[in-house]
């Protein structure tokens, strides 16, 4: 089956606190792994992806294959951090361009506090 | 460039009716998926179009349908409402160009439909 967990429905820091957002998936391959996020009355954005191995907005996210896991980590939370995040699986189809099916966790909603 | 666009944003119909919800893509962008949004389910796939052709499709009833068009533009249909077909609905819009790594999807904004 293919699904993404994601356990906390609420996460709530201060500002300058460490943040992570956990995502964990089941998947019987290699997917590709992606964190969107949506701020207040904006629309749905991607924020990074596994392959690109990048840090957005000083997010960084590690695949972990062995523990099916993909959480979303920042050192020092910002007040423009909260919003609504989503952990997304994309499954991998060989020799193909890719099909565009994304399967969403539940979401986590970020409050930054002052 | 301008992004994806759904139209219309709001819609109010009525159990038993249909509705058709339309979504433009971003110009040049060959790929089109739908999702239904609600509190309960979550974000959930409906189907994907790729050149005029359904690639994927979600585990959603017949009633929900689609269809893209030769400039890219998509049309999603439901068929005899129900109340619980109230959602948001979002499109998303991704270029697919063959050889490239999983493309990004850009999303539009949604339509938001109400079954009373």
């Amino acid at each position: 089956a293919q699904r993404v967990t994601q356990p906390e429905k609420l996460l709530s820091v201060f500002k300058g606190a460490p943040v992570e957002l956990k995502c964990n998936y089941s998947y019987s391959g290699s997917p590709e792994l992606f964190w969107y996020v949506q701020y207040s009355r904006q629309r749905l954005q991607l924020l990074l992806r596994h392959i690109s191995r990048e840090s957005i907005k000083g997010f960084t996210a590690d695949l972990n294959k062995g523990e099916t896991s993909f959480h979303l980590k920042k050192p020092f939370a910002q007040e423009e951090d909260s919003a609504m995040y989503y952990c997304a699986l994309s499954p991998v189809i060989p020799f193909s361009g890719g099909y565009n099916k994304l399967i969403f966790g539940a979401g986590t909603r970020l409050a930054v506090h002052p | 460039k301008a992004g994806v666009t759904q139209t219309p944003r709001y819609l109010i119909k009525t159990r038993g009716q249909q509705v058709t919800l339309s979504c433009s893509p971003i110009s040049g962008h060959r790929s089109v998926s739908w999702y239904q949004q609600t509190p309960g389910q979550g974000l959930q796939f409906l189907f994907e179009y790729f050149s005029e052709t359904q690639r994927n499709k979600g585990n959603f009833p017949g009633r929900f349908s689609g269809r893209q068009f030769s400039n890219s533009r998509s049309e999603m249909n439901v068929s005899t409402l129900e109340l619980g077909d109230s959602a948001l609905y979002l499109c998303a819009s991704s270029l697919d160009r063959v050889g490239l790594v999983k493309n990004i999807q850009y999303f539009g904004a949604g339509t938001r439909l109400s079954v009373l």
